[in-house]
Protein backbone atom coordinates (compact mmCIF):
# COMPACT_ATOMS: atom_id res chain seq x y z
CA UNK A 1 0.00 0.00 0.00
CA UNK A 2 1.24 3.71 -0.36
CA UNK A 3 3.73 4.90 2.45
CA UNK A 4 2.41 8.54 1.91
CA UNK A 5 -1.55 9.46 1.85
CA UNK A 6 -3.48 12.42 0.29
CA UNK A 7 -6.33 13.13 -0.67
CA UNK A 8 -6.49 13.60 -4.53
CA UNK A 9 -8.30 16.53 -5.48
CA UNK A 10 -9.02 20.03 -3.58
CA UNK A 11 -11.10 23.03 -5.06
CA UNK A 12 -11.36 26.02 -3.42
CA UNK A 13 -12.37 30.07 -3.93
CA UNK A 14 -9.41 32.65 -4.74
CA UNK A 15 -8.59 34.80 -1.92
CA UNK A 16 -9.76 31.87 0.77
CA UNK A 17 -6.84 29.82 2.34
CA UNK A 18 -6.30 26.14 1.26
CA UNK A 19 -5.67 23.00 3.11
CA UNK A 20 -3.51 20.40 2.27
CA UNK A 21 -3.46 17.18 4.17
CA UNK A 22 -0.96 13.89 4.01
CA UNK A 23 -0.63 10.83 6.01
CA UNK A 24 2.49 9.21 6.49
CA UNK A 25 3.54 5.62 7.69
CA UNK A 26 7.53 5.38 8.48
CA UNK A 27 7.56 7.09 12.22
CA UNK A 28 11.70 7.38 11.55
CA UNK A 29 11.16 9.86 8.77
CA UNK A 30 12.91 12.99 9.28
CA UNK A 31 12.07 15.06 7.02
CA UNK A 32 9.40 16.05 5.03
CA UNK A 33 8.46 17.82 2.16
CA UNK A 34 5.96 19.62 0.21
CA UNK A 35 6.57 19.91 -3.70
CA UNK A 36 4.34 21.72 -6.37
CA UNK A 37 3.87 20.80 -9.95
CA UNK A 38 2.12 22.76 -12.48
CA UNK A 39 0.73 21.45 -15.81
CA UNK A 40 3.56 19.87 -18.36
CA UNK A 41 6.56 20.65 -15.72
CA UNK A 42 8.03 18.88 -13.30
CA UNK A 43 7.69 18.77 -9.68
CA UNK A 44 9.67 22.15 -7.72
CA UNK A 45 10.30 22.09 -3.67
CA UNK A 46 8.08 24.16 -2.02
CA UNK A 47 9.00 23.42 1.69
CA UNK A 48 10.16 20.67 3.69
CA UNK A 49 9.95 20.37 7.76
CA UNK A 50 12.34 18.61 10.12
CA UNK A 51 10.67 16.20 12.33
CA UNK A 52 11.31 18.03 15.82
CA UNK A 53 9.32 21.09 14.68
CA UNK A 54 5.41 21.31 14.72
CA UNK A 55 4.97 24.36 12.48
CA UNK A 56 6.82 25.95 9.99
CA UNK A 57 6.09 29.38 8.19
CA UNK A 58 7.46 30.42 5.02
CA UNK A 59 5.06 33.60 3.92
CA UNK A 60 1.73 32.33 2.34
CA UNK A 61 2.70 28.74 3.11
CA UNK A 62 2.28 27.40 6.61
CA UNK A 63 3.24 23.42 7.41
CA UNK A 64 1.89 21.55 10.51
CA UNK A 65 3.46 18.32 11.81
CA UNK A 66 2.13 15.75 14.11
CA UNK A 67 4.01 13.72 14.31
CA UNK A 68 1.75 11.61 16.82
CA UNK A 69 -0.57 10.96 14.38
CA UNK A 70 1.81 11.08 11.74
CA UNK A 71 -0.02 14.22 10.03
CA UNK A 72 1.38 16.41 7.80
CA UNK A 73 -0.76 19.38 6.15
CA UNK A 74 -0.01 22.45 4.07
CA UNK A 75 -2.02 25.77 4.55
CA UNK A 76 -2.05 28.33 1.43
CA UNK A 77 -3.29 31.21 2.27
CA UNK A 78 -4.96 33.57 0.57
CA UNK A 79 -5.25 31.35 -2.53
CA UNK A 80 -4.23 32.41 -6.25
CA UNK A 81 -5.13 31.06 -9.76
CA UNK A 82 -1.35 30.91 -9.43
CA UNK A 83 -1.60 28.50 -6.84
CA UNK A 84 -3.38 25.90 -9.41
CA UNK A 85 -0.87 22.59 -9.23
CA UNK A 86 -0.74 19.45 -7.87
CA UNK A 87 0.79 19.33 -4.46
CA UNK A 88 2.81 16.01 -3.50
CA UNK A 89 3.68 15.24 -0.13
CA UNK A 90 7.08 13.62 1.10
CA UNK A 91 9.05 11.60 3.40
CA UNK A 92 12.82 10.89 3.33
CA UNK A 93 13.66 7.63 3.59
CA UNK A 94 17.32 5.98 3.23
CA UNK A 95 18.61 8.73 0.31
CA UNK A 96 14.96 7.84 -1.37
CA UNK A 97 12.01 10.08 -1.22
CA UNK A 98 8.85 8.95 -1.03
CA UNK A 99 5.87 10.83 -2.74
CA UNK A 100 2.08 10.79 -2.11
CA UNK A 101 -0.58 10.54 -5.19
CA UNK A 102 -1.01 14.36 -5.33
CA UNK A 103 -3.93 16.56 -4.27
CA UNK A 104 -4.74 18.26 -7.72
CA UNK A 105 -5.70 21.94 -6.10
CA UNK A 106 -8.21 24.02 -8.96
CA UNK A 107 -8.81 27.45 -7.87
CA UNK A 108 -12.11 28.95 -8.64
CA UNK A 109 -12.72 33.09 -9.49
CA UNK B 1 22.06 26.40 -16.71
CA UNK B 2 20.62 24.11 -17.60
CA UNK B 3 19.72 21.46 -14.57
CA UNK B 4 18.17 18.64 -15.73
CA UNK B 5 17.38 17.67 -19.30
CA UNK B 6 15.32 14.72 -20.33
CA UNK B 7 14.93 13.50 -24.03
CA UNK B 8 12.78 12.76 -25.95
CA UNK B 9 9.30 14.59 -24.21
CA UNK B 10 7.62 12.49 -26.35
CA UNK B 11 7.51 8.88 -27.75
CA UNK B 12 4.97 6.32 -29.06
CA UNK B 13 6.25 2.91 -28.64
CA UNK B 14 5.22 -0.29 -30.04
CA UNK B 15 4.76 -3.26 -28.69
CA UNK B 16 7.85 -5.19 -27.80
CA UNK B 17 10.22 -2.50 -28.90
CA UNK B 18 13.03 -1.18 -26.64
CA UNK B 19 14.47 2.39 -26.46
CA UNK B 20 16.69 4.58 -23.96
CA UNK B 21 14.79 7.71 -22.38
CA UNK B 22 17.97 9.90 -21.54
CA UNK B 23 18.86 12.15 -18.72
CA UNK B 24 21.57 14.49 -18.72
CA UNK B 25 22.52 17.42 -15.35
CA UNK B 26 25.21 19.79 -15.58
CA UNK B 27 24.94 20.21 -11.52
CA UNK B 28 27.84 18.00 -10.37
CA UNK B 29 25.29 16.01 -8.46
CA UNK B 30 25.65 12.50 -7.26
CA UNK B 31 22.49 11.67 -6.51
CA UNK B 32 20.18 10.77 -9.57
CA UNK B 33 16.67 9.25 -9.59
CA UNK B 34 14.18 7.53 -12.20
CA UNK B 35 10.40 8.03 -11.35
CA UNK B 36 7.72 6.89 -13.69
CA UNK B 37 4.22 9.18 -12.48
CA UNK B 38 0.57 7.46 -13.66
CA UNK B 39 -2.56 9.47 -12.78
CA UNK B 40 -3.75 9.17 -9.10
CA UNK B 41 -0.86 6.82 -8.20
CA UNK B 42 1.94 9.08 -7.30
CA UNK B 43 5.52 9.23 -8.47
CA UNK B 44 6.89 5.69 -8.35
CA UNK B 45 10.61 5.33 -8.18
CA UNK B 46 12.19 2.50 -10.78
CA UNK B 47 15.98 2.93 -10.08
CA UNK B 48 18.72 5.56 -8.31
CA UNK B 49 22.26 5.77 -8.27
CA UNK B 50 23.85 7.59 -5.38
CA UNK B 51 27.23 7.82 -7.75
CA UNK B 52 28.87 6.86 -10.56
CA UNK B 53 28.88 3.35 -10.82
CA UNK B 54 26.35 2.77 -8.61
CA UNK B 55 22.88 1.98 -9.10
CA UNK B 56 20.31 0.62 -6.81
CA UNK B 57 16.72 -0.45 -7.56
CA UNK B 58 13.82 1.56 -6.21
CA UNK B 59 9.79 0.28 -6.19
CA UNK B 60 8.97 -0.58 -9.83
CA UNK B 61 12.41 -1.41 -11.03
CA UNK B 62 10.89 -4.56 -13.44
CA UNK B 63 11.30 -3.62 -17.16
CA UNK B 64 13.97 -1.57 -16.79
CA UNK B 65 17.58 -0.97 -16.69
CA UNK B 66 19.81 2.12 -15.69
CA UNK B 67 23.52 2.51 -15.78
CA UNK B 68 25.37 5.46 -14.47
CA UNK B 69 29.34 5.69 -15.98
CA UNK B 70 29.17 9.12 -15.56
CA UNK B 71 28.30 11.55 -12.94
CA UNK B 72 26.46 13.65 -15.47
CA UNK B 73 24.28 10.84 -17.30
CA UNK B 74 21.74 8.39 -15.90
CA UNK B 75 19.58 6.66 -18.79
CA UNK B 76 16.93 4.53 -18.28
CA UNK B 77 16.58 1.90 -20.95
CA UNK B 78 13.19 0.04 -21.11
CA UNK B 79 13.47 -3.59 -23.27
CA UNK B 80 10.40 -5.21 -24.71
CA UNK B 81 8.14 -2.28 -23.97
CA UNK B 82 4.75 -3.43 -22.57
CA UNK B 83 1.17 -1.26 -22.68
CA UNK B 84 1.58 -0.94 -18.57
CA UNK B 85 4.95 1.11 -19.07
CA UNK B 86 2.72 3.77 -20.83
CA UNK B 87 3.68 6.81 -18.65
CA UNK B 88 5.50 9.77 -17.54
CA UNK B 89 8.72 9.61 -16.82
CA UNK B 90 10.88 12.10 -14.39
CA UNK B 91 14.50 12.32 -13.83
CA UNK B 92 15.57 14.32 -10.60
CA UNK B 93 18.90 15.18 -9.17
CA UNK B 94 20.29 15.99 -5.76
CA UNK B 95 23.82 17.30 -4.62
CA UNK B 96 23.16 14.64 -1.54
CA UNK B 97 24.15 15.32 2.13
CA UNK B 98 22.28 18.42 3.60
CA UNK B 99 20.79 19.42 0.26
CA UNK B 100 19.00 16.14 -0.02
CA UNK B 101 17.90 16.28 3.54
CA UNK B 102 16.55 19.48 2.84
CA UNK B 103 14.95 17.86 -0.72
CA UNK B 104 16.59 19.69 -2.76
CA UNK B 105 15.92 17.41 -5.62
CA UNK B 106 15.88 19.23 -9.32
CA UNK B 107 13.36 17.45 -11.65
CA UNK B 108 13.60 17.53 -15.33
CA UNK B 109 10.59 17.96 -17.63
CA UNK B 110 9.16 14.51 -18.24
CA UNK B 111 9.00 12.16 -20.55
CA UNK B 112 5.55 11.12 -21.81
CA UNK B 113 5.66 7.52 -23.35
CA UNK B 114 2.76 5.50 -24.60
CA UNK B 115 3.27 1.87 -25.77
CA UNK B 116 0.65 0.88 -27.94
Amino acid sequence: GEDVEQSLFLSVREGDSSVINCTYTDSSSTYLYWYKQEPGAGLQLLTYIFSNMDMKQDQRLTVLLNKKDKHLSLRIADTQTGDSAIYFCAELNDYKLSFGAGTTVTVRA
Amino acid sequence: NAGVTQTPKFRILKIGQSMTLQCTQDMNHNYMYWYRQDPGMGLKLIYYSVGAGITDKGEVPNGYNVSRSTTEDFPLRLELAAPSQTSVYFCASSYGGLALYTGELFFGEGSRLTVL
